[in-house]
């Protein structure tokens, strides 16, 4: 069965500290991956998406993410937080025929001046 | 380029009532989906059109909720009669069709049944 975990309910960082975000997932075939980030009141936003070829993405707002096929993850980085960064940060598995798309539980990151 | 609207943005009611919320996705985007976003949780798709027709309805609960897609544009879910589990925040987005396509989310609805 397909899954996404994000085994980081929580995380807090100090502001210019570097960030990971952990996302594993469990998918038979060949995954499209995505992060989003939610902030409050307002609907999801892309930050980054990888489908194939390089397996380093970057995406907005400074932040990037691997892809390591072996360990099934696609960690989020960003090498220095901003406090505009708080959010809740959703990993996102979808089918290659993206008829099934799936959702982590989601991270909450909150930034300290 | 307008985003994915959604109407309501907030609705309280009681259990058992009816509720309907409504959503009109970017222009020229093919496929919408509607998803439920229980407090603390990830979103979960309730479905799926592909223009009017609908391609994955799997994790609706169709004793209560239906959705509709007329024309292939704009889109109601609707939940009859709700209960107390309905609580939670109603998205809609829309991606062009096609395989890979990014998902454009909209703000959103709250709903909260008492």
């Amino acid at each position: 069965a397909q899954s996404v975990t994000q085994p980081d309910i929580h995380i807090t960082v100090s502001e210019g500290a570097s960030l990971e975000l952990r996302c594993n997932y469990s998918y038979g075939a060949t995954p499209y991956l995505f992060w989003y980030v939610q902030s409050p009141g307002q609907g999801l936003q892309l930050l980054l998406k990888y489908f194939s070829g390089d397996t380093l993405v970057q995406g907005i707002k400074g932040f990037e993410a691997e892809f390591k096929r072996s360990q099934s993850s696609f960690n989020l980085r960003k090498p220095s937080v901003h406090w505009s960064d708080a959010a809740e940060y959703f990993c996102a598995v979808g089918a290659v025929d993206f008829n099934k798309f799936y959702f982590g539980s989601g991270t909450k990151l909150n930034v300290k001046p | 380029e307008a985003g994915v609207a959604q109407s309501p943005r907030y609705k309280i009611i009681e259990k058992r009532q009816s509720v309907a919320f409504w959503c009109n996705p970017i222009s020229g985007h093919a496929t919408l989906y509607w998803y439920q976003q229980i407090l603390g949780q990830g979103p979960k798709l309730l479905i799926q059109f592909q223009n009017n027709g609908v391609v994955d309805d799997s994790q609706l609960p169709k004793d209560r909720f239906s959705a509709e897609r007329l024309k292939g544009v704009d889109s109601t879910l609707k939940i009859q009669p709700a209960k107390l589990e309905d609580s939670a925040v109603y998205l809609c987005a829309s991606s062009l069709a096609g395989t890979g396509n990014t998902q454009y989310f909209g703000p959103g609805t709250r709903l909260t049944v008492l």
